[in-house]
């Protein structure tokens, strides 16, 4: 089973600064996908972000962007211009593709208060 | 944007009843999923689903849990007896694309 660690249990970051929430994960695959989902308050789980393993170049969406080093083992997110709606859960996931389910393993969260 | 529905959002039950949990997946997508996640805990996965059929199931999914498909739209998952420590949120998800996850909004389920 993939392992998947977030290092940082709570984050702390003021309006319109950068954060950077760090992701580990341990796997012999070659091929990969990797995620990054925020859980607000409501509890639904939101996409932010992608990356496919066998791509170089870092992902990135809007104010979000990963560091992607594959050979480090090493996934962490941006969040760039932080605003209040940012206030939310951040969860790291790993799937690989190679199993039968595509099911998704996940970190323990990194907590993530935005302060105005 | 196509969305995946749970009902309900908020059940409280007795320990020792008996739960369904009720999910509509995206209509064209195939694999469905539930997912648990204990309060202020990691999200962990309980069991995958393809072709009326189970296709992975965790160690948490033992013989008390159950998955169904019974109209080719609704994905429930059932708890024959609930035990306090199956408080958590369940999330259903149904994937279309290798990547394309959609989870739905949760339920709530509290065991007194």
């Amino acid at each position: 089973a993939q392992t998947v660690t977030q290092s940082q249990p709570e984050m702390s970051v003021q309006e319109a600064e950068t954060v950077t929430l760090s992701c580990t994960y341990d796997t012999s695959e070659n091929n990969y996908y990797l995620f990054w989902y925020k859980q607000p308050p409501s509890r639904q789980m939101i996409l932010v972000i992608r990356q496919e393993a066998y791509k170089q170049q870092n992902a990135t969406e809007n104010r979000f962007s990963v560091n992607f080093q594959k050979a480090a083992k090493s996934f962490s997110l941006k969040i760039s211009d932080s605003q209040l709606g940012d206030t939310a859960m951040y969860f790291c996931a790993f799937m690989n593709p190679r199993s039968n389910d595509y099911k998704l393993s996940f970190g323990a969260g990194t907590t993530v208060t935005v302060r105005a | 944007e196509p969305e995946v529905t749970q009902t309900p959002s908020h059940q409280v039950t007795q320990m020792g009843q008996e739960v369904i949990l009720r999910c509509v997946p995206i209509s064209n997508h195939l694999y469905f999923y539930w997912y648990r996640q204990i309060l202020g805990q990691k999200v962990e996965f309980l069991v995958s689903f393809y072709n009326n059929e189970i296709s992975e199931k965790s160690e948490i999914f033992d013989d008390q849990f159950s998955v169904e498909r019974p109209d080719g739209s609704n994905f429930t998952l059932k708890i024959r007896s609930t035990k306090l420590e199956d408080s958590a949120m369940y999330f259903c998800a149904s994937r279309g694309q290798i990547y394309g996850y959609t989870f739905g909004s949760g339920t709530r389920l509290t065991v007194v």
